[in-house]
C-alpha cells in the first residue's frame, strides 16, 4: 500500500523558514517523480514543485521560485522542501504526491499545515 | 505560465443527473490534462489523466474528453459519494497549473 507522510509543519514567523518532510512507502521510490502541492485554508489547490526521479532536475511555481528548494534522498526514501523567507501568503497545508502517467498525481499524503503569523 | 479556467465555478444537481464541467487552458496542451475530485477534509483523488484515460478503481460513471485547449468531465449518472469539488490540471509544462475548481453541490 502506498504512504505518503508529511512532517514538519509548524506556526512560523514571517521571514522565517521551515523545512517539511515526506516519508514514502509502499513504492520504489526512486522510479518516480515527486511534487509538493499546497492548499490555502478555502482555496483551491496550488501545485508548487516538481522532482525528477533521480533530483536531477527541479522545477517550481513563480511564486515559491528562488525561496523554496525541493530535494530526495532515494536512500531513505524521503522528499523535503526547504521553505525560506516565509510570508504570511504561505500559509497554507502541504501536500506530498507521487507522480503517474502523463504527469498525472496518483497518491497524495494527508497533507501538514504551515501557518506563517506574527 | 498555462492558466486554466475551468466553469462552472459551482453548480447544484440532483442524484441521477448527468454532470460536465469543463476546463479550458490558455495554450494548446495536447491531451495533457488531468481531473481530480477533492471532499473536505481529504486528500485530492485521481479521476482522468491524460484527458480520458479512466485512473485504477475509478467508476465508469466519469468520463473525461477533450484535446488542445478544451476539455470536458462527465459524470453519467451522480451519485450522493460525488458531490464534491473537481479540479483539473494540465502536466504538459511547468508550472504545473490547476483550474480553480468546480464545487458541486446537492439540489
Amino acid at each position: 500500500e502506498v504512504q505518503l507522510v508529511e512532517s514538519g509543519g509548524v506556526v512560523v514567523q514571517p521571514g522565517g523558514s521551515l523545512r517539511l518532510s515526506c516519508a514514502a512507502s509502499g513504492f520504489t521510490f526512486d522510479d518516480y517523480m515527486m511534487h509538493w502541492v499546497r492548499q490555502a485554508p478555502g482555496k483551491g489547490l496550488e501545485w508548487v514543485s516538481l522532482i525528477s526521479w533521480d533530483g536531477g532536475s527541479t522545477y517550481y511555481a513563480d511564486s515559491v521560485k528562488g525561496r523554496f528548494t525541493i530535494s530526495r534522498d532515494n536512500t531513505k526514501n524521503s522528499l523535503f522542501l526547504q521553505m525560506n523567507s516565509l510570508t504570511t501568503e504561505d500559509t497554507a497545508l502541504y501536500y506530498c504526491a507521487k507522480g503517474y502517467r502523463a504527469g498525472s498525481i496518483d497518491y497524495w499524503g494527508q497533507g501538514t499545515l504551515v501557518t506563517v503569523s506574527s | 505560465d498555462i492558466q486554466m479556467t475551468q466553469s462552472p465555478s459551482s453548480l447544484s444537481a440532483s442524484v441521477g443527473d448527468r454532470v460536465t464541467i469543463t476546463c479550458r487552458a490558455s495554450q494548446s496542451i495536447s491531451s495533457y490534462l488531468n481531473w481530480y475530485q477533492q471532499k473536505p477534509r481529504k486528500a485530492p483523488k485521481l479521476l482522468i489523466y491524460a484527458a480520458s484515460s479512466l485512473h485504477s478503481g475509478v467508476p465508469s460513471r466519469f468520463s473525461g474528453s477533450g484535446s488542445g485547449t478544451d476539455f470536458t468531465l462527465t459524470i453519467s449518472s451522480l451519485q450522493p459519494e460525488d458531490f464534491a469539488t473537481y479540479y483539473c490540471q494540465q502536466s504538459h509544462s511547468t508550472p504545473r497549473t490547476f483550474g480553480q475548481g468546480t464545487k458541486v453541490e446537492i439540489k
